[in-house]
Formats: structure tokens, sequence, C-alpha cells
């Protein structure tokens, strides 16, 4: 079982473009999530969502966008990139009722913006 | 504003030896914590959790303690190995299964020989 994957592994992107993150999981998962994890300040919560057709904000939502047109995919979407976006990308899911509360974590996107 | 702390970036301990990790949140409402361990180049991965109607969960060789009117909670590691060297994360949330969960900023752990 792949369990969650993100692509790509890591990037270079010029400041000013876009770039959408993808993320897909074999889990059948409702929920998925977005995190950024930044040194000395942990993972916080970009975007998430409950469950395929609906989204929400996180934490620090500004600057990118997601959608869930289905189950299994979740892309984050950085429309116009800035260096405050370098940051190393986690995409998560968790399904409805997990005995822990706990999600599941892809192994990361590193961004670095220019 | 930090919800949930941990204040120590890194640990260091001998193998074997116990390793405690601490952390601290500010939100009364929180009523479930978790503990994750992430290795370099690879997500964070569920290590234990505890509701607040405990104050003590034990896993093997990892414990999680709850103290609610401190609004602190600790991962005890005993013994410690060197494959436990890694960057553990605490998180909080209000309720069971729910969407949200507050990270901490993690400790870096390293055991050595």
């Amino acid at each position: 079982t792949a369990g969650i994957t993100q692509a790509p592994t890591s990037q270079i992107l010029a400041a000013g473009r876009s770039m959408t993150l993808r993320c897909t999981q074999d889990m059948r998962h409702n929920a998925m999530y977005w995190y950024r994890q930044d040194l000395g300040l942990g993972l916080r919560l970009i975007h998430y969502s409950n469950t395929a057709g609906t989204t929400g904000k996180g934490e620090v939502p500004d600057g990118y966008s997601v959608s869930r047109a289905n189950t299994d995919d979740f892309p984050l979407t950085l429309a116009s990139a800035v260096p405050s976006q370098t940051s190393v990308y986690f995409c998560a899911s968790s399904p409805n009722l997990s005995p822990n509360n706990e999600q599941f974590f892809g192994p990361g996107t590193r961004l670095t913006v220019l | 504003d930090q919800q949930v702390k941990q204040n120590s970036p890194s640990l260091s301990v001998q193998e074997g030896r116990i390793s405690i990790l601490n952390c601290d949140y500010t939100n009364s409402m929180f009523d479930y914590f978790l503990w994750y361990k992430k290795y370099p180049a690879e997500g964070p991965t569920f290590l234990i959790s505890i509701s607040s109607i405990k104050d003590k969960n034990e896993d093997g060789r990892f414990t999680v303690f709850l103290n609610k009117s401190a609004k602190h909670l600790s991962l005890h590691i005993v013994p410690s190995q060197p494959g436990d060297s890694a960057v553990y994360f605490c998180a909080a949330s209000r309720g069971w299964n729910t969407d949200k969960l507050i990270f901490g900023t993690g400790t870096r752990l390293q055991v050595f020989p």
C-alpha cells in the first residue's frame, strides 16, 4: 500500500511563478490536510478538506489554494510564489473514525522560491 | 501566539537511559494530545496519544504523561535507543476525531552510544 504520495520531492521555483504540489492517498480517507514546516515554527496547517468537494482554511492560508475534486487527490497551488513560501510541505490524511485521532503524513515536498 | 510549545529544541541522551521530552500548551480547551516522530526526509509518523480523561498512556518503551492543571505533557522513552534519534512533535486538539491539530515546534532527540 502506497499510503500518501507527494510530488515533486523537491523544487526550485522563481518568484512570481505558479506551481501545484500534488498529493494522492490510496487509503480512502475522508479528510486531507496541507502543512508547511519551518524551522522554529513546527507544522502549520495551510488548508484542509473534510471530504471530497469541501475545503477549509487553516492557520496560514494566504497565497495558497486547494481543491478536492475526489477522495484521493488534494493538490496545493501557489498562484504567484514568493520567497517566504520557501518551506517543506507535508500532505496528510485521516479517516473519519481514527482510534487515535491520528493523521498520516506523506514524505514532503521541499520548495525553494528564489 | 504559539498554543503548543516545546521549549527544548534539542536533547541528547545516552543509549539505555531515559529520554524525557516536554510539551506545554496554553489552551485549556485542548483535550486530546498526540506525539509524532519525524526522521529526516520523511513525513511525521504517529507515536502515541492521550486523552484528557487519562493522566498516563503507555505503549512499550513509550509513555506519555498528562498534567492538566499544569497544561503540560511529557513523553518518556525507556530505554532510549539510537533508532529513536529523530525530531519529536507534540500536537493537541479540541475533541477527538477533529481536523484541527495544533503542533509544537519540535524537539530533536539524539541518542548516542
